[in-house]
């Protein structure tokens, strides 16, 4: 089966613009989360979104957005970009979120690499 | 605030060797770990994951144990092999609050 697609796989932006990352997660999963990996950070939670709500949240300014829809499919969205963005995005779908439980293993798309100009 | 640590930050071994990867994590009250690993330029894979209420969890050749009260856990790779390269992550859930360690950089040499 498909795994977990993320769309664009590479992007370049400038300062204060906004930017849009999509998340297709495996059939059936209903649970999609983002998180942002950067060098000096390192891997950090922003936000998990389960049948089109948005559950639980990093601790990441508003400029960090995301939705999802009706078939699991989720977006997020930086606004006014600025440097400090530049990272690889990650988003991991499970069946049912609560990554906790061993019947919900996480699987990790490949990653958005941004870049922030 | 949940602080957890990997210790070595990088680490070579020639391959066939048994290695232990360490994770540390601040606040025991933890509701699981999840040990994953990660290819360069790529996603995570998850490896194990240990409940609060276990002790180890066993894949092949990798065993990971949880010791909530010392606030650590271990990973264990058994005959090391080249293909084992790829950095390891540990990652702990205070319930809604995941935290990543940084990871160790594992270089298996043939």
């Amino acid at each position: 089966k498909a795994g977990v697609t993320q769309t664009p796989r590479y992007l370049i932006k400038t300062r204060g613009q906004q930017v849009t990352l999509s998340c297709s997660p495996i059939s059936g999963h209903r649970s999609v989360s983002w998180y942002q990996q950067t060098p000096g950070q390192g891997l950090q939670f922003l936000f998990e979104y389960f049948s089109e709500t948005q559950r639980n949240k990093g601790n990441f300014p508003g400029r960090f957005s995301g939705r999802q829809f009706s078939n699991s499919r989720s977006e997020m969205n930086v606004s006014t970009l600025e440097l400090g963005d530049s990272a690889l995005y990650l988003c991991a779908s499970s069946l049912t979120g609560r990554w906790s439980s061993g019947a919900n293993v996480l699987t990790f798309g490949a990653g958005s690499r941004l870049t922030v100009l | 605030k949940q602080e957890v640590t990997q210790i070595p930050a990088a680490l070579s071994v020639p391959e066939g060797e048994n290695l232990v990867l360490n994770c540390s994590f601040t606040d025991s009250a933890i509701y699981n770990l999840q040990w994953f690993r990660q290819d360069p330029g790529k996603g995570l894979t998850s490896l194990l994951l240990i409940q609060s209420s276990q002790r180890e969890q066993t894949s092949g050749r990798l065993n990971a144990s949880l010791d909530k009260s010392s606030g650590r856990s271990t990973l264990y790779i058994a005959a090391s092999q080249p293909g084992d390269s790829a950095t390891y992550l540990c990652a702990v859930d205070n319930n809604n609050d995941m935290r990543f360690g940084a990871g160790t950089r594992l270089t298996v040499k043939p």
